[in-house]
């Protein structure tokens, strides 16, 4: 099994460009998620889904917005890039069982996107 | 709001010391605890978790966390540390307001020969 991947690993972009991250999983998991990571201040859930066809925000959502067409797919947009989405996007996902929906996740490796 | 707070931003210890990092979360319930280890240019893996019952859990790599709920922590051990340690360790609570984990800030650990 691959678990959780990511693509592109890298991206380099310009201010107002848009561009798609894609999340896939092969776990079969419910629950798909997308974090940011910036120095000193931990993963902060940008938005997440608990099933195919369903998304919702978490806590820092502006300016992306994400699909779930497929269970195993979960897409990150970002329509019009601005420098402050310069940052390191990590998808995680996390399955159904006794913890429900707090099991823990598994990460992919991560995309590092750079907005000049 | 609940929170989680990692006091320390990076400790070094000596290769075959003993480590211990902090952790406090804020919260009203029983909450949900975990710790994930990160390794330079990688994603999070899970080391352990706590939901219930026996307060001291083992994780992979020789890893244990004890959580008491007195002090409102969850501190990480391991009795003698690896080189291949050296990495950042994230604390996280889950939310019970609806499908969210919270993430600290992180500490990251360096191991000295």
């Amino acid at each position: 099994n691959a678990g959780v991947t990511q693509t592109p690993k890298f991206r380099v972009l310009k201010t107002g460009q848009s561009m798609t991250l894609l999340c896939a999983q092969d776990m079969n998991h419910e629950y798909m998620y997308w974090y940011r990571q910036d120095p000193g201040m931990g993963l902060r859930l940008i938005h997440y889904s608990v099933g195919e066809g369903t998304t919702a925000k978490g806590e820092v959502p502006d300016g992306y917005n994400v699909s779930r067409l497929k269970k195993q797919n979960f897409l990150l947009g970002l329509e019009s890039a601005a420098p402050s989405q310069t940052s390191v996007y990590f998808c995680a996902s996390s399955y159904e069982g006794s913890g429900g929906a707090y099991n823990e996740q598994f990460f992919g490796p991560g995309t590092r996107l750079t907005v000049l | 709001a609940q929170s989680v707070t990692q006091p320390d931003i990076h400790i070094t210890v000596s290769e075959g010391a003993s480590l211990e990092l902090r952790c406090n979360y804020s919260y009203g319930a029983t909450p949900y605890l975990f710790w994930y280890v990160q390794s330079p240019g990688q994603g999070l893996q899970l080391l352990l978790k706590y939901f219930s019952g026996d307060t001291l859990v083992q994780g992979i790599k020789g890893f244990e966390a004890e959580f008491k709920r007195s002090q409102s922590s969850f501190n990480l051990r391991k009795p003698s540390v690896h080189w291949s340690d050296a990495a950042e360790y994230f604390c996280a609570v889950a939310h019970t307001g609806g499908f969210k984990t919270i993430f600290g800030a992180g500490t990251r650990l360096f191991v000295k020969a």
